[in-house]
């Protein structure tokens, strides 16, 4: 069965510095989104892509996130300057329709 | 921001026992859908529903839809150590792309 794919499973970062994670959505999907979920609490949307542009994005998604697809098949989002309060689960999602997303295995980054 | 909150926040049932656990929002939703999360891995999809009033079963789960669209449950039957792990029910509003809004979670145990 078909499946979103995420990269590195860990990261482990100095605050102030870059980052990138990595996704491959399933292969025939259109629309792929971000979430991420700081330890013990809920998963929380952070952006939506859809036709090689953000269709939505929420307060967590400020200047210092960006997302792109750099290719027919990677889904990437970039953090420039990491923060303390980064450090979380991100999710990957990707959804053929607008409906039905199914996630990732997630990346769980640290930011020391 | 919507709230979706999930009762009960924890619960632990004997092996075979039936499980009820519900999600109540304080906005409409159009689609519902359930969730399951093992530790340190991604949600992975469990029931979607797209109609008020929809009863849907998948195996040993059943779920439902509420009539107001502002509430869904989850019934698990027949509990077994597997079903292990924290439920999330989560909402999506139409629009092209829309993002899910996550309920705050049931964990579950289960002891044999």
């Amino acid at each position: 069965e078909p499946e979103v794919t995420q990269t590195p499973s860990h990261q482990v970062t100095q605050m102030g510095q870059e980052v990138i994670l990595r996704c491959v959505p399933i292969s025939n999907h259109l629309y792929f989104y971000w979430y991420r979920q700081i330890l013990g609490q809920k998963v929380e949307f952070l952006v939506s892509f859809y036709n090689n542009e953000i269709s939505e994005k929420s307060e967590i998604f400020d200047d210092q996130f960006s997302v792109e697809r750099p290719d027919g098949s990677n889904f990437t989002l970039k953090i420039r300057s990491t923060k303390l309060e980064d450090s979380a689960m991100y999710f990957c999602a990707s959804s053929a329709s607008g409906e039905t997303q199914y996630f990732g295995p997630g990346t769980r980054l640290l930011v020391l | 921001g919507q709230q979706l909150n999930q009762s009960p926040q924890s619960m632990f049932i004997q092996e075979g026992e039936d499980v009820s656990m519900n999600c109540t929002s304080s906005s409409i939703f159009n689609t519902w859908l359930w969730y399951k999360q093992d530790p340190g891995e991604g949600p992975v999809l469990l029931i979607a529903l797209y109609k008020a009033g929809e009863l849907t079963s998948n195996g040993r789960l059943t779920a439902q839809f509420g009539i107001t669209r502002k509430d869904s449950f989850l019934n698990i039957s027949a509990s077994i150590p597997s079903d292990v792990g924290i439920y999330f029910c989560a909402g999506q509003k139409t629009g092209t792309a829309s993002k899910l809004t996550f309920g705050t979670g049931t964990r579950l145990q289960v002891t044999l």
